[in-house]
């Protein structure tokens, strides 16, 4: 069964670009997340997709960063513009879920996002 | 959600059993306490879930006494590839894992 993956696994932009980030969850499971970790800090929460709705997204940092999950299938994280301290780890998580019990996640190995 | 604590480091030898404590006390009543490892340039691992007692799997047991403030996560005889940061999780009905710090355990030959 293939895991969680991401792509990509490295991005560098400058400061205002544009960079789209892809999740591709495994197949199956509804529930998909996204979340970073910034320099020397913890991992945080960004936002729960199940299926194709949002059904979480009290992470998301502000209006630079739209998530979508078209088809309920693979997500992206779109940063416009970026910014320097958007900088960090982005990780992007899957689990099923089965009688209002949330099961563990299964991440992926995460894009290393870094702004100049 | 439930704010863990665990310690910061721990270091360990080659076969050793680890303990790994963290505490919990505003658990609630239905939390479940998790366990997850990350290797360095990697997402974390699940490696153990429990809600109460013990739960053992091929990896790791997990001690969650009666009153469910505190869990032990136990690593039977490490080895140097256990060298990873461990974090306990408390997560209800939500989805949502909130991260700590975490417990960076060294593993020395």
């Amino acid at each position: 069964e293939a895991g969680v993956t991401q792509f990509p696994s490295h991005s560098v932009i400058e400061k205002g670009q544009t960079v789209t980030l892809r999740c591709d969850p495994i197949s199956g499971h509804d529930n998909l997340y996204w979340y970073r970790r910034v320099m020397g800090k913890e991992i945080k929460f960004l936002l729960h997709f199940v299926k194709e709705s949002k059904q979480d997204e009290s992470g998301m940092p502000n209006n630079r960063f739209l998530a979508e999950r078209t088809g309920g299938t693979y997500s992206t994280l779109k940063v416009q513009p970026a910014e320097l301290e958007d900088s960090g780890v982005y990780f992007c998580a899957s689990s099923h879920q089965t009688s209002g019990r949330y099961y563990e996640q299964y991440f992926g190995p995460g894009t290393r996002l870094t702004v100049t | 959600l439930a704010k863990t604590t665990q310690p910061i480091s721990m270091d360990s030898y080659e076969g050793q059993e680890v303990n790994i404590t963290c505490s919990h006390n505003n658990i609630a009543t239905n939390d479940y306490i998790t366990w997850y490892q990350q290797f360095p340039s990697q997402g974390p691992r699940f490696i153990i879930q429990g809600y109460k007692t013990k739960v053992t799997n091929e990896v790791a047991s997990l001690f969650i006494p009666a009153d469910r403030k505190s869990s032990t996560l136990s690593l039977p005889r490490v080895s140097l590839s256990d060298t990873a940061v461990y974090y306990c999780l408390v997560s209800g009905n939500t989805g949502k894992l909130i991260f700590g710090q975490g417990t960076t355990l060294q593993v020395k030959p």
